[in-house]
C-alpha cells in the first residue's frame, strides 16, 4: 500500500540553527500537505502543496515539493525555541495518508 | 466558529471490552476522518466519512468500525479490544474531505489494561 516515510526520525538543534525534514512517498502524490504538532496537542495544518516543483515560504519556513511530486521537504531557518514539535507531510492520492513524522527539539 | 471536539478525552477499559469515541466537527464540514496515533506507528488513517458513506478505509481489521450521522457527528467503535489498541485517537474535519485541510480535534487518549 502506499507509504509516506519521513527523516530523520528526531532532530535536535541549537536555537538559531537551520531545520530541514524529508518527506518520501512510495507513489506519486496529487498534492502534498505539511502539519505541526505541538507537545501534549493536536495536528494543525501548516500549508498545502499542489504542482511539480513548487516553492512556498511561511516567514522562516520553506516548503518543496518534488519535480516528480513523490517528496517534499520543510526547511526551518534560524529555529525558535517556538518551532518546538512534531512536523508531519501528509500525501494524497485517494486519501489522505500521513508520514511518520520528525520530532524537532529546540535548545535555548 | 467552535473547533473540532471529541468525547470523551480519556478513557480507560480493560482487553476484550468495546468502546465508543465521539467527534463533532465543526459546523458545515461533511467530512470527518478518524487516525490512530501511537509513538511507533506515527498517524495512521482508520476511515473517511463523507454525508454518513464511508468514502475511504485504512487498513485496520474489522473490529474497529464507525459511522456517521445527518448532523455530520461521526462514531468511532473499537470491539474486543486489544492491549496495541492504546493510543490516541484522532478525528479530523473537513468542508468536502481530503484534499481539503484538515482540522483535528484534541483526540481521545485511550488506556487498555
Amino acid at each position: 500500500g502506499q507509504q509516506v516515510m519521513q527523516i530523520p526520525q528526531y532532530q535536535h538543534v541549537q536555537e538559531g540553527e537551520d531545520f530541514t525534514t524529508y518527506c518520501n512517498s512510495s507513489t506519486t502524490l496529487s498534492n502534498i500537505q505539511w502539519y505541526k504538532q505541538r507537545p501534549g496537542g493536536h495536528p494543525v495544518f501548516l500549508i498545502q502543496l499542489v504542482k511539480s516543483g513548487e516553492v512556498k515560504k511561511q516567514k522562516r519556513l520553506t516548503f518543496q515539493f518534488g519535480e516528480a511530486k513523490k517528496n517534499s521537504s520543510l526547511h526551518i531557518t534560524a529555529t525558535q525555541t517556538t518551532d518546538v514539535g512534531t512536523y508531519f507531510c501528509a500525501g494524497h492520492t485517494d486519501k489522505l495518508i500521513f508520514g511518520t513524522g520528525t520530532r524537532l527539539q529546540v535548545f535555548p | 466558529k467552535a473547533g473540532v471536539t471529541q468525547t470523551p478525552r480519556y478513557l480507560i477499559k480493560t482487553r476484550g471490552q468495546q468502546v465508543t469515541l465521539s467527534c463533532s466537527p465543526i459546523s458545515g464540514h461533511r467530512s470527518v476522518s478518524w487516525y490512530q496515533q501511537t509513538p511507533g506507528q506515527g498517524l495512521q488513517f482508520l476511515f473517511e466519512y463523507f454525508s454518513e458513506t464511508q468514502r475511504n478505509k485504512g487498513n485496520f481489521p474489522g473490529r474497529f468500525s464507525g459511522r456517521q450521522f445527518s448532523n455530520s457527528r461521526s462514531e468511532m467503535n473499537v470491539s474486543t479490544l486489544e492491549l496495541g489498541d492504546s493510543a490516541l485517537y484522532l478525528c479530523a474535519s473537513s468542508l468536502r474531505g481530503p484534499p481539503d485541510t484538515q482540522y483535528f480535534g484534541p483526540g481521545t487518549r485511550l488506556t487498555v489494561l
